[in-house]
Order: structure tokens, then sequence, then C-alpha cells
């Protein structure tokens, strides 16, 4: 059964550094991979999709990496602003239309 | 983009009441999905659909209802609210098929609760 692990659950960071987020899972058959963010009371919102033959993507100050085989996944955020402070919740899509498994997310606070 | 709406935003009701959450999607995606999340907890998914017609019970036992008579609707009922159902219900759309790059939307959910 696929498990999602992310470690740790809560961070603290002064602003402007860079700062990694942890993902892992379980069974490296997986369709692809996905970031989130979710702020206090609201939706998640996707920030990164990884398909299963990819090894990273990138959107602005956001890097997500890809190890299948090692079953991790890491979310790169540089020069962390207060704005990015939020829970960050990484999940997997099983193949064969199975359900998405999600991790139970990192607290993030970027202290100003 | 895919645009995913859930009404009400927030909702106070009183025990015993009947309640039907609101969600629709704009985009054609065939899933659709229920997640209850309680504050700083984790995602549960409590009810999911592959398409018209189709409707499952997902991961955590709820007393919830759900239906799906059009691929845009997906609507959940409670008969009879409780305080155990104060929570809030995020409803979540993707295209289907299976693809590698079947991303997942979010509505901005419904903040229920029930005194």
């Amino acid at each position: 059964k696929q498990e999602v692990t992310q470690i740790p659950a809560a961070l603290s960071v002064p602003e402007g550094e860079n700062l990694v987020l942890n993902c892992s899972f379980t069974d490296s058959a997986i369709y692809n991979l996905q970031w989130f963010r979710q702020d206090p009371g609201k939706g998640l919102t996707s920030l990164l999709l990884i398909q299963s033959s990819q090894r990273e993507q990138t959107s602005g100050r956001l890097n997500a990496s890809l190890d299948k085989s090692s079953g991790r996944s890491t979310l790169y955020i540089a020069a962390s602003q207060p704005g990015d402070s939020a829970t960050y919740l990484c999940a997997v899509t099983p193949p064969r239309d199975d359900k998405i498994i999600f991790g139970k997310g990192t607290r993030l606070h970027i202290l100003p | 983009e895919a645009d995913i709406y859930q009404t009400p935003r927030y909702l106070v009701i009183g025990t015993g009441k009947k309640i039907t959450l609101e969600c629709s999607q704009t985009m054609g995606h065939d899933k659709m999905y229920w997640y209850q999340q309680d504050p700083g907890m984790e995602l549960h998914l409590i009810h999911y659909s592959y398409g018209v017609n189709s409707t499952e019970k997902g991961d955590l036992s709820s007393e919830s209802t759900v239906s799906r008579i059009r691929t845009e609707h997906f609507p959940l009922t409670l008969e009879s609210a409780r305080p155990s159902h104060t929570s809030q219900y995020l409803c979540a759309s993707s295209e289907g098929g299976g693809g590698t790059n079947e991303k997942l939307f979010f509505g901005s959910g419904t903040q229920l609760s029930v005194l």
C-alpha cells in the first residue's frame, strides 16, 4: 500500500533563506507527483506536477525534483518570503486510475 | 487552469438540518472528489466519481451522500447534520484518462459548522 511521508511537519526559517521540503513515498510505481500549497482555511493550489518520466520541474522560485527509484521528491524554495508561509503538501498518483495519496504536509513559516 | 466552484463558502447550521454542499467545474473533467479536512490535519477522501452516474465511497467513513447526474456537478448531502460533521469540505476534479500529466484542481472549500 502506497504511503506518503513529509518531513519535517513544521519549519520556521528567516526571510531570504533557501529551503528544501521533503516528500517520500513507499511504492515507486507512480504516474506523477504533485506539490500543493494550502493557506489556512482555504483549498489547495497546485504548484508543480512532475510526471513519472521527468526528474524536475521549475516555476519561478520553486523547483521540484523527483527520484522514483529512491521514492523521494524535494521542493526547493529560493529566497523565501513571508508570503510563502503556508502548508505544502505532496501527493502521488498511483497507476491504473487509483486514488491520489496525500502526505500530511509541512507547515512553513517564514520569519520577517 | 480548471475552474471549480464551491458554495457556500461558510455555513453555520443547527443539528438535524439537511444540507447540500455544491461543487461545480467548468472544464468537463470526468473525475471529481470530496475531501474532508479538520484544521491543521490531513485530507481524508470521503467520496469520488469517475463520471456520470458513478459514485464511490472513499477511505474515510462518512454519513454524507453524493450524486453525479451531470459531468460538471457533484453535490454532497448530509441528511441530518451533527456537530461531529463540523469540518472543512474540499471538492476537487481532474481530467481523467489516467495520464501522467493529470493535474488535480481544488475548489476554495466549504467551512461547515454544526451547532
